[in-house]
């Protein structure tokens, strides 16, 4: 099984400029995660969906962060402009729903892809 | 109220002793509390879990410990392993409200040979 792909692995960008990062979940996980690692740091949740609505976004920084989820599969997380603060590993992780006997439910395990180290100078 | 706190920051253990790694919440409405291993450049990866119903739970060499009342758990290595040289997360989460994990500082572990 294919695990959690995203790119780009290494971003280096002036203050100011824009990034945008990518993606792919693991087939058929319906709830994606976008963290953010900053250097010895635990990572910190930026935004949750489940398939392609918005669960939880309370920490992303709207005035310069989005993300997208369409077609509940892939997803973007855009950050313009940047600040030099927001130098860190983005991480995605996505998380498999299953049918038990009382109805919908998740497991617990999250899946993370390697990141996307961003540095901003 | 949401945060976790880890202890150390950093630890040297020689090969074949015991590594402890400690964690405390604060919000007991949590319920699910994994532990999550993260190689340098590696996303972090889950070691073992462990719900509030049970005290102990162990997985070959990693057992979790977990105190309900003093709401703290803690990670256990035995005979550690030079390849078990990693960065160690403790995290927290409402298990039924969409596995959100609050995740601690980190434990940066170094297993000398």
């Amino acid at each position: 099984e294919a695990g959690v792909a995203q790119s780009p692995r290494y971003k280096i960008i002036e203050k100011r400029q824009s990034v945008a990062f990518w993606c792919n979940p693991i087939s058929g996980h319906a709830t994606l995660y976008w963290y953010q690692q900053i250097l010895g740091q635990g990572p910190k949740l930026l935004i949750q969906f489940q398939n392609n609505g918005v669960v939880d976004d309370s920490q992303l920084p709207k005035d310069r962060f989005s993300a997208e989820r369409l077609k509940g599969v892939d997803s973007t997380l855009k950050i313009q402009p940047a600040k030099l603060e927001d130098s860190a590993v983005y991480l995605c992780a996505s998380r498999p729903t299953y049918q038990g006997s009382g109805g919908t439910s998740n497991t617990g395990e999250l899946f993370f892809g390697e990141g996307s180290r961003l540095t901003v100078l | 109220q949401q945060q976790v706190k880890q202890s150390p920051q950093s630890l040297i253990v020689q090969k074949g002793g015991i590594s402890i790694i400690n964690c405390a919440y604060e919000n007991t409405a949590f319920d699910y509390f994994p532990w999550y291993q993260q190689f340098p450049g590696k996303g972090p990866a889950l070691l073992i879990a462990i719900r509030p119903d049970v005290s102990e739970k162990k997985e070959g060499r990693f057992t979790i410990s977990f105190n309900k009342s003093a709401k703290q758990f803690s990670l256990h290595i035995m005979d550690s392993q030079p390849g078990d040289s990693a960065t160690y997360f403790c995290a927290a989460a409402r298990y039924n409200q969409g596995g959100k994990l609050i995740f601690g500082q980190g434990t940066e572990l170094s297993v000398k040979p």
